[in-house]
């Protein structure tokens, strides 16, 4: 069954730097998300993307963050100048074609900003 | 208004028992309301969803409820198994031709017990 993959599973990285976090939607998907989590919260949406535009972004996603899908199969997330509080689980998700309401996440990427 | 209310915070069930999770919306505009599952360390699954236009969707044990005049959706999972201890979110969303948005609950971690 295709799945969403996301890499690297776990990232730790010095505050004021950036970091990319890569995606693999499923491949007939034509819709993706990304959502966050900071342990022990709920999940938290962070942009859609659609038809190679950003649809939807919430508050969260300030000018430090950017999103782009560089190729046919990859959708990256882009902290320019990590802060303390991004440390999170951030998920990729992806929906298929249609009225893409069914979105199906990946196993997350941890990020842990020091 | 774009808040999703999600109770209890954490349920202990016996095996075989029912395990209900509860939750009230506040946007009219919502027409789409899922339920994920999420083991520890894992993204979210989609485990059945339900639209408005229906107050009951059964799936296997996984049922929801829906009262649309309350502004409020259930879910029940029947003969409930140890195998279910997870930490389940409600969501909702107003689906668009640009994607789906999904504002989650603040989740219900179940334990099921022998």
């Amino acid at each position: 069954e295709p799945e969403v993959t996301q890499t690297p599973s776990h990232q730790v990285t010095q505050m004021g730097q950036e970091v990319i976090l890569r995606c693999v939607p499923i491949s007939n998907h034509l819709y993706f998300y990304w959502y966050r989590q900071i342990l022990g919260q709920k999940v938290e949406f962070l942009v859609s993307f659609y038809n190679n535009e950003i649809s939807e972004k919430s508050e969260i996603f300030d000018d430090q963050f950017s999103v782009e899908r560089p190729d046919g199969s990859n959708f990256t997330l882009k902290i320019r100048s990590t802060k303390l509080e991004d440390s999170a689980m951030y998920f990729c998700a992806s929906s298929p074609p249609g009225v893409g309401e069914t979105q199906y996440f990946g196993p997350g990427t941890r990020l842990l900003v020091l | 208004q774009q808040q999703v209310k999600q109770s209890p915070q954490s349920l202990i069930v016996q095996k075989g028992g029912i395990s209900i999770i509860n939750c009230a919306y506040e946007n009219t505009a919502f027409d789409y309301f899922p339920w994920y599952q999420q083991f520890p360390g894992k993204g979210p699954a989609l485990l059945i969803a339900i639209r408005p236009d229906v107050s009951e969707k059964k799936e296997g044990r996984f049922t929801i409820s829906f009262n649309k005049s309350a502004k409020q959706f259930s879910l029940h999972i029947m003969d409930s198994q140890p195998g279910d201890s997870a930490t389940y979110f409600c969501a909702a969303s107003r689906v668009t031709g640009g994607g789906n948005k999904l504002t989650f609950g603040t989740g219900t971690q179940l334990k099921v017990e022998l």
